[in-house]
């Protein structure tokens, strides 16, 4: 399947920690896409990085591919309360499909 | 801009009535797709338009969806006759570009109950 799969599930850390979530998939790839979802809201599209990039960064995101291990990573940077949220990646071949997704529960 | 359009934001109705679902994309958008996230499956996506046209329905779960694009500013997602099982939120998004490279742009969906 083409669907990307996020590890883990679930993760908690304390505010000012640094936040790391993990997606791997099957097929080969034109682009992956991390997104955010806060509760009952739609998914916010964070970082697009192309199957010829190796990392990208946007503000404290920092986002990596490796394309032989099909497998990328996100990481937020000086955690806030306000990233509590689920987070996607989504892999685009012929069409876009997302993974289940990570919820992450920032700590006070 | 507004952003993406989704109507109503609930609904619940009774199984067998028909339900639809209405989108009004990004204007400039050229890209409308329709996914359905539920806690067991996930996001799925049903059926992606470029430039109106349906280009990818192999998401649509059974005959009793449909989904049309008349014009380039509204979209619609129908299932008639609705059973419980289709009791999820129902996400329509639009991209700039035709295509998958483009990032996806989300309304708030609509929270569809079947009883």
């Amino acid at each position: 399947s083409q669907q990307g799969e996020e590890d883990p599930q679930a993760l908690s850390i304390q505010e000012g920690e640094n936040a790391t979530m993990n997606c791997s998939y099957k097929t080969s790839i034109n682009n992956l896409q991390w997104y955010r979802q806060n509760s009952g809201r739609g998914l916010v599209h964070l970082i697009l990085i192309r199957s010829n990039e190796r990392e990208k960064h946007s503000g404290r995101l920092r986002v990596t591919l490796d394309t032989s291990k099909k497998s990328s990573s996100l990481l937020i940077t000086a955690s806030r309360a306000a990233d509590t949220a689920s987070y996607f990646c989504a892999t685009a071949q012929d069409k876009i499909i997302f993974g289940k997704g990570t919820r992450l529960h920032i700590l006070p | 801009d507004a952003g993406v359009i989704q109507s109503p934001r609930h609904e619940v109705t009774e199984m067998g009535q028909e339900v639809t679902l209405r989108c009004k994309p990004i204007s400039g958008h050229n890209s409308l797709f329709w996914y359905r996230q539920t806690m067991m499956r996930g996001l799925e996506l049903l059926i992606y338009f470029n430039n109106n046209v349906p280009i990818d329905d192999s998401g649509m779960p059974e005959d009793r969806f449909s989904a049309k694009m008349p014009n380039a500013s509204f979209s619609t997602l129908k299932i008639q006759p609705s059973e419980p099982r289709d009791s999820a939120v129902y996400f329509c998004a639009s991209s700039l570009a035709a295509g998958i490279n483009s990032p996806l742009h989300f309304g708030n969906g609509t929270r569809l109950t079947v009883t």
